[in-house]
């Protein structure tokens, strides 16, 4: 049983240039996470999907979008990059409210 | 707003010595508590989970106690080995009507010294 994977692993952008994300869940699991790390701090929560809608966020700008397709997978845009969306973004899945598990992550480097 | 603060930011400790990671929380109403564990440049490994109804669990040389009272969270690990060097992090769920996000402390980077 494959656990949550992301794509692609590292991505070098340039600031202004916009980045998409992508994640698919767990086998069985209905709703995606998506979050922040940046260096030496913990994830901060950016959005969740379920039922291909986004059921809560996090205080982030509508730069930061996010798309559930039916097969339950889903995709992170960022628009117009800063310099400070440089971070590990990480996508979780879960089947509800229960347990969430992590994918390995997106390494976005802004230059 | 919940706020999630750990303590110690780092520890360095030796081969087989038994160690207590703290975690605080600031609003008792959660759903549960998770314990992570995450290695350099990494995602996240789910430890323990624990249900705002228990107290604690335990996996292995895990032990994790809950005290939501007082807004606590203690995970202990025993006997320790350098394979455990990595930073450990909690993440609270709130009850909250829809929705299921984790608020997540900063962690605290544990280094285990053969």
């Amino acid at each position: 049983d494959a656990g949550v994977t992301q794509s692609p692993t590292h991505l070098i952008k340039t600031r202004g240039q916009q980045v998409t994300l992508r994640c698919s869940p767990k086998s069985g699991h209905d709703t995606v996470s998506w979050y922040q790390q940046a260096l030496g701090q913990g994830p901060q929560f950016i959005f969740q999907y379920y039922e291909e809608e986004e059921r809560q966020r996090g205080n982030f700008p509508d730069r930061f979008s996010g798309h559930q397709f039916p097969n339950y997978s889903s995709e992170l845009n960022v628009n117009a990059l800063l310099l400070g969306d440089s971070a590990l973004y990480l996508c979780a899945s879960s089947l509800g409210v229960i347990e969430q598990y992590f994918g390995p992550g997106t390494r976005l480097t802004v230059t | 707003k919940q706020e999630v603060t750990q303590i110690p930011a780092a520890l360095s400790v030796p081969e087989g010595e038994n160690l207590v990671l703290n975690c605080s929380f600031t609003d008792s109403a959660i759903y549960n508590l998770q314990w992570f564990r995450q290695d350099p440049g990494k995602g996240l490994t789910s430890l323990l989970l624990i249900q705002s109804s228990q107290r604690e669990q335990t996996s292995g040389r895990l032990n994790a106690s809950l005290d939501k009272s007082s807004g606590r969270s203690t995970l202990y690990i025993a006997a320790s080995q350098p394979g455990d060097s990595a930073t450990y992090l909690c993440a609270v769920k709130l009850q909250e009507t829809s929705g299921s996000r984790l608020t997540f402390g900063e962690g605290t980077q544990l280094t285990v010294n053969p």
